[in-house]
């Protein structure tokens, strides 16, 4: 069966520090891939989407950037985190289908 | 744009008790629709996925219906329990084949009183 993989859990971060945020997937291959986020009070919004490797599409303008070095691993990252960066991130994938399933998520707090 | 709402945001119901969430979407051309569940904290649970060319799918005491001329689908849980308290999140996959991402409504909070 799939299984899909987030890490950290939680995160605290300065104002103006790096981030990298890391999904794996298991038991599939060539998934679609994604990154949302989802802010207090707010709804999920899409930020990344990937359909293979080194192909990533970006919904929204900011200053974080996403990557897929391999078939099952999608990064999130950031040179320089603000305070509107704060929020529950996921990751999601999809095979065929398009039926879309999601990891655990990681909180990331920026101070 | 693809535009999702759901109605109602909050709903408190005694634990037995038949409901239905509704969920509108304003672009009739999607590819699926897809129902979820996410508990505080935590990521989301894939309750059920509705093809455009299906009218409804069920699962358990859950079935879910779409009918997309209307723009409308709405989530049935029969015999509501206290372990259904949730947050309930419809989302919609736009028909066009070059962006296969989710469009979210803000969700409808569901309590369940025992």
């Amino acid at each position: 069966s799939q299984t899909i993989h987030q890490w950290p859990a939680t995160l605290v971060q300065p104002v103006g520090s790096p981030l990298s945020l890391e999904c794996t997937v298991e038991g599939t291959s060539n998934p679609n891939l994604y990154w949302y986020r989802q802010a207090a009070g707010r709804g999920l919004q899409l930020l990344f989407y990937s359909v293979g490797i080194g192909q990533i599409s970006s919904e929204v303008p900011q200053n974080l950037s996403a990557s897929r070095p391999q078939d099952r691993q999608f990064i999130l990252s950031s040179k320089k985190l603000l305070l509107s960066d704060s929020g529950f991130y996921l990751c999601a994938w999809s095979a065929e289908t398009y039926e879309q399933y999601f990891g655990p998520g990681t909180r990331l707090t920026v101070t | 744009k693809q535009e999702v709402t759901q109605i109602p945001a909050a709903l408190s119901v005694p634990e037995g008790e038949n409901l239905v969430l509704n969920c509108s979407f304003t672009d009739s051309a999607i590819y699926n629709l897809q129902w979820f569940r996410q508990d505080p904290g935590k990521g989301l649970t894939s309750l059920l996925l509705i093809q455009s060319s299906q009218r409804e799918q069920t699962s358990g005491r859950l079935n879910a219906s779409l009918d997309k001329s209307s723009g409308r689908s709405t989530l049935y849980i029969a015999a509501s329990q206290p372990g259904d308290s949730a947050t309930y999140l419809c989302a919609a996959v736009p028909g066009d084949t070059g962006r296969r991402a989710l469009t979210f409504g803000s969700g409808t909070r569901l309590q369940v009183q025992p």
